[in-house]
């Protein structure tokens, strides 16, 4: 089966820092992205982990554990603009790509 | 950039009746697309796998009567979405893999979706 788990809502502080989490169970297994979108926009891309580790990119960084089928996006330096929904998902083989529910992020001043 | 054109943005449209959306590859090929359909404060479910040259793969529980896909060309995939019900009212996203891998990390490309409001 497929499951990809991460929270409901988030809420945070402009200025600080937030970590998503998401843990995921999936049939296959390839890469895992992170999404960010806004209401009634398409999905932005954030990043996509392959091997195990932190990938950094601004305030945006992304983390993998295959062996614990974890990942966790963390956005430093919080802006009011970051208030979105953060996208969890699985590439299940050639890019079948299975998608969370989605963390709707509240940054507020 | 690769870009990936949607159309249309927003179509309102009676019961009963039958709505195309465009999904256009513009400055690459993609053999893959992928389908994805949204409600609101929901995320993106995939709906169907489009092959160009061959029938679409639709994921468990897609009426492929319904939600007819035709990839006809390496840039174009439409969904046609037959006797429309306000039930299908719903956010409907495409994205496409291009053939050729870019150096990027990302590696699928969204349309901008399409807004299917059914009365």
């Amino acid at each position: 089966g497929q499951n990809i788990d991460q929270p409901t809502e988030m809420t945070a502080t402009e200025g600080a820092i937030v970590q998503i989490n998401c843990t995921y169970q999936t049939s296959g297994f390839n890469g895992l992205f992170w999404y960010q979108q806004h209401a009634g926009e398409a999905p932005t891309f954030l990043s996509y982990n392959v091997l195990d580790g932190l990938e950094e990119k601004g305030r945006f960084s992304s983390f993998l554990s295959r062996s614990k089928g974890y990942s966790y996006l963390l956005l430093k330096e919080l802006q009011m603009k970051d208030s979105a929904s953060y996208l969890c998902a699985g590439n299940t083989g050639g890019f079948k790509t299975i998608f969370g529910a989605g963390t709707r992020l509240f940054v507020k001043a | 950039g690769a870009v990936v054109s949607q159309h249309p943005s927003r179509v309102i449209c009676k019961s009963g009746t039958s709505v195309k959306i465009e999904c256009r590859s513009l400055d690459f090929q993609a053999t893959t697309m992928f389908w994805y359909r949204q409600f609101p404060k929901q995320s993106l479910m995939l709906m169907a796998t489009s092959n160009e040259g061959s029938k679409a793969t639709y994921e468990q529980g897609v009426e492929k009567d319904k939600f007819l896909i035709n990839h006809a060309s390496l840039t174009l995939s439409t969904l046609t979405v037959t006797s429309a019900h306000p039930e299908d009212s719903s956010f409907y996203i495409c994205s496409a893999l291009p053939d050729t891998l870019f150096s990027t990390n990302e590696k699928l490309f969204f349309g901008s979706g399409t807004q299917l409001s059914v009365l």
